[in-house]
């Protein structure tokens, strides 16, 4: 069964920071990995997905992500963190195509002026 | 552009009382999800459809929650009788179908049972 841990439930950055959240999957099979941003009382929108296509992925907003097999990790960066990045943020994994998602507990971003 | 539509937004109600909920895929997408997220965590299945079919719903409390997708198009989610531990946002999501597609998400209805 696949599982997603996000560390850390709640990060906080100054504008103009790097961001960086942390995703670690347990999959028995290559996964497919996704990140999802969601603002309050919203729904979920995606930032990214890898499919074993390139391992370094860039996504909407200028966030990206790379894959690293060896390190079952899957974490997200951007550069530098704007204001209106403040959201929660989740990582979320699934073994083949058009099956739910397994998502992670969500990790809060705070972006501080 | 295209969006998952989802109704009521808002939902409050007292508990033993029956709720549903409504969520209309976007236009082609033939697989839709209805996921339940409790306050501070991941959104969870309850439900995926394919087309008209229930594909999974191992994760469904089935003596009070039942979903349908008549048509293959939209789709109610009822709960009765709902309970205290119901309380939760309830998203819809869709997808065309095929390998890898990104699942589109709805806005999200979110239930309060007092």
């Amino acid at each position: 069964a696949q599982s997603v841990t996000q560390l850390g439930s709640h990060v906080s950055v100054s504008e103009g920071a790097l961001v960086l959240l942390r995703c670690n999957y347990s999959s028995s099979v290559p996964p497919y990995l996704f990140w999802y941003v969601q603002y309050p009382n919203q729904g979920l929108q995606l930032l990214l997905k890898y499919t074993s296509a390139a391992t370094l992925v860039k996504g909407i907003n200028g966030f990206e992500a790379e894959f690293k097999k060896s390190e079952t990790s899957f974490h997200l960066t951007k550069p530098s963190a704007h204001m209106s990045d403040a959201a929660e943020y989740f990582c979320a994994v699934s073994d083949r195509g058009n099956t739910p998602l397994v998502f992670g507990k969500g990790t809060r971003l705070s972006v501080i002026a | 552009e295209a969006e998952v539509a989802q109704s009521p937004r808002y939902k409050i109600t007292e508990k033993s009382q029956a709720v549903a909920f409504w969520c209309d895929p976007i236009s082609g997408h033939a697989t839709l999800y209805w996921y339940r997220q409790i306050l501070g965590q991941g959104p969870e299945l309850l439900v995926q459809f394919q087309d008209e079919s229930v594909v999974d719903d191992s994760q469904l409390p089935k003596d009070r929650f039942s979903a349908e997708r008549l048509k293959g198009v939209d789709s109610t989610l009822k709960i009765q009788p709902a309970e205290l531990g119901d309380s939760a946002m309830y998203l819809c999501a869709s997808s065309l179908g095929r390998a890898v597609e990104t699942q589109y998400f709805g806005p999200g209805t979110r239930l309060l049972v007092l």
